[in-house]
């Protein structure tokens, strides 16, 4: 069975500060991962995909995202935070990447962004 | 990437009656997959629709709560039928294959 786990339901940095959002998966196949931003009131969008090519991603917004297939991982970083960076993140895994196959979710990580 | 149409992108409705919310894709897709998003919850799949059959539900959501159609390729709806303030979350479709990773802006329904 596939499943995600992010490791921290709320983190909080200072503006300016290096942002890391964790995140571990598991899945018997092959993944597609990915990472999702939702703002407040806002719908869902994407940051960034690992598929099968090279293991650091790099996504919008000076997001990137290291597959680290030995850890089972795949934590998204970002260098500087910005106020415009709180929002909710989602770490998301396919378990074929073929994409004939749902989605599944963590629970997500709510990022703050203190001034 | 997809274009994903969603309606309608808000309602709120009264208890005991039927939404139908429909889900349009710019391309042809095999699978069409419809999530919740309860409020501060993460995405739960509802149901698996592949065009031609009969859509395959997760454990908790059944046909006759959250029927769906598939006429073709491009297009699918989801039915909340008999809603109760329980069913009131963003319901997001999303299609698979090439196109996969992709939502619509969601339907944000509101049950009074």
């Amino acid at each position: 069975a596939q499943s995600v786990t992010q490791l921290d339901s709320h983190v909080s940095v200072s503006e300016g500060t290096p942002v890391l959002l964790r995140c571990n998966y598991s899945s018997s196949y092959s993944p597609s991962l990915f990472w999702y931003v939702q703002h407040p009131n806002k719908g869902l969008q994407l940051l960034l995909k690992y598929t099968s090519a090279a293991t650091l991603v790099k996504g919008i917004n000076g997001f990137e995202a290291e597959f680290k297939k030995s850890e089972t991982s795949f934590h998204l970083t970002k260098p500087s935070a910005h106020m415009s960076d709180a929002a909710e993140y989602f770490c998301v895994v396919s378990p074929h990447r073929s994409g004939n196959t749902p989605l599944v979710f963590g629970k997500g990580t709510r990022l703050s962004v203190i001034a | 990437s997809a274009v994903i149409s969603q309606k309608p992108s808000r309602d709120i409705c009264q208890r005991g009656t039927s939404l139908t919310i429909q889900c349009q894709v710019d391309s042809q897709v095999t699978m069409m997959f419809w999530y919740r998003q309860q409020p501060g919850q993460s995405l739960t799949l509802i149901a698996t629709a592949n065009q031609g059959s009969e859509a395959t539900y997760e454990s908790g959501f059944v046909i006759d709560k959250f029927p769906i159609s598939r006429p073709n390729l491009t297009f699918s709806t989801l039915t909340v039928s008999n809603m109760s303030p329980e069913d009131s979350s963003i319901y997001l479709c999303s299609p698979g294959g090439e196109t996969e990773a992709f939502f619509g802006q969601g339907t944000r329904l509101t049950v009074v």
